[in-house]
């Protein structure tokens, strides 16, 4: 089964605080993504890399950064953080964009409350 | 940007109900339509994806996608309290710069009691 490993799993913060949430996969899958989950609004991609150096812009993308060092390892970053970032953040993986029967790998999340 | 409504909010059924769950988009050339199932602290997995007309048959899992009617239905057989998640329906676009990108449903809670 794939494996996409998130940490930290909880994080607290203050308003203007910097946060780094990282994720790592070991599918050998090109495709990393970043959602983020909320009651009424499900889940919104915030933004999406097909490789290392690469960094696309999702749907949702003020307030956050992102980087992908490697194959394996995506990071969001939150510069200045809000207390409308407080959510429940998903990093995903996925063999390919496009494909029409891509799968799309979940980590466990990591629940990001900004006071 | 591609519209993803689910039905009901939320589900109560008892042990051995049959289950359906409903989800319509707005697209009808999207590529493909998937159902996650998200158990609480767990981050969403896939149960089953269908991109043809028609339907689609795996152990207890039905799904029926009509592209016409831009509807798309999840059937849960013989339904268990382990089967008691949030379901989520996604959408993969098929339309200029958000192709292949995937759109979710805000998810139908079900609980299936014993």
């Amino acid at each position: 089964e794939a494996a996409v490993t998130q940490s930290p799993r909880n994080k607290v913060t203050v308003t203007g605080g910097n946060v780094t949430l990282s994720c790592r996969q070991t599918n050998s899958h090109n495709y990393m993504y970043w959602y983020r989950q909320d009651t009424g609004h499900g889940l919104r991609l915030i933004h999406y890399s097909y490789g290392a150096g690469n960094l696309q812009i999702g749907d949702v993308p003020d307030g956050y950064k992102a980087t992908r060092t490697t194959q394996e390892d995506f990071f969001l970053l939150l510069e200045l953080a809000s207390p409308s970032q407080t959510s429940l953040y998903f990093c995903a993986s996925s063999d390919a964009l496009g494909a029409s029967q891509n799968t799309l790998y979940f980590g466990a999340g990591t629940r990001l409350s900004v006071l | 940007q591609e519209k993803v409504q689910q039905s009901p909010e939320s589900l109560i059924v008892p042990e051995g109900a049959m289950v359906s769950l409903n989800c319509s988009f707005s697209d009808s050339a999207s590529q493909s339509i998937w159902w996650y199932q998200q158990h609480p602290g767990k981050g969403p997995k896939a149960l089953i994806s269908i991109f043809s007309n028609g339907n689609k048959k795996e152990g207890r899992l039905t799904v029926y996608l009509n592209r016409a009617s831009l509807h798309v239905s999840l059937h849960i057989k013989d339904s268990q309290p382990s089967d008691s998640a949030v379901y989520l329906c996604a959408v993969r676009s098929n339309t200029g710069a958000n192709t292949g990108k995937l759109t979710f449903g805000h998810g139908t809670i079900l609980r299936v009691h014993p």
